[in-house]
């Protein structure tokens, strides 16, 4: 268990929804990262949080958006959704004393399985 | 851009047998480089990070690690590979400015009994 907890284990929705996937990052850790893995892409970066503001990002769609809220956890915003958004969501969360040292180790949470109908 | 290239989808060993799991990497800096493996329907689990020093870099479950800088590599080993190791094994780079790891495409390792 790496301590990074996601919400909900599974999402089963229709084209042209809208969903919210929650991550609780490890006590302490100050940075929340979310990725996207899926079988043609692999896993792929979306954001980075850190400490509440956007710190990088990566292959995320202007229909995806995120937040870190002053308890630290996080939420990804899925809108619009389309099959192909289909994916295994991912949160890490990582200490980052520094606003997000490249050397962290990232901790992975058990991921949010989306599955658009 | 930084890439992480795992030249093997699949890895097949007897159990018993020691293990190699193969990544190269392209960065331009210093490169940060990680393994993680996946269990079916579990999230990632860190093994090893190289960040400098000892090229030889130890991590759980008996798993180590060999950095070749001249190379570009960071190949994933283990002596006496166990049926439990069968799993999907991810190496990642952190370079550069970028906090984000990028991910090479994965490789199935199994072990047969």
């Amino acid at each position: 268990d790496s301590g990074v907890t996601q919400t909900p284990k599974h999402l089963i929705t229709a084209t042209g929804q809208r969903v919210t996937l929650r991550c609780s990052p490890r006590s302490g850790d100050l940075s929340v990262y979310w990725y996207q893995q899926s079988l043609d892409q692999g896993l792929q970066f979306l954001i980075q949080y850190y400490n509440g503001e956007e710190r990088a990002k990566g292959n995320i769609l202007e229909r995806f958006s995120a937040q870190q809220f002053p308890d630290l956890h996080s939420e990804l915003n899925l809108s619009s959704l389309e099959l192909g958004d289909s994916a295994l969501y991912f949160c890490a969360s990582s200490v980052s004393l520094t606003r997000g040292d490249r050397t962290d180790t990232q901790y992975f949470g058990p991921g949010t399985r989306l599955t658009v109908l | 851009a930084q890439s992480v290239a795992q030249p093997e989808d699949q890895v097949n060993v007897a159990e018993g047998n020691p293990l190699t799991v193969k990544c190269t990497y392209s960065v331009s800096g210093n490169p940060y480089l990680f393994w993680y493996v996946q269990y079916p329907n579990r999230g990632l689990q860190f093994l090893l990070k190289y960040i400098t020093g000892d090229n030889l870099v130890k991590g759980s479950y008996g798993f180590e690690a060999e950095f070749n800088k001249s190379q570009t590599s960071f190949h994933l080993k283990k002596p006496s590979a166990l049926v439990s190791d069968s799993a999907l094994y991810f190496c990642a780079v952190s370079a550069g400015s970028a906090r984000q790891l990028t991910f090479g495409s994965g490789t199935q390792l199994t072990v047969l009994p």
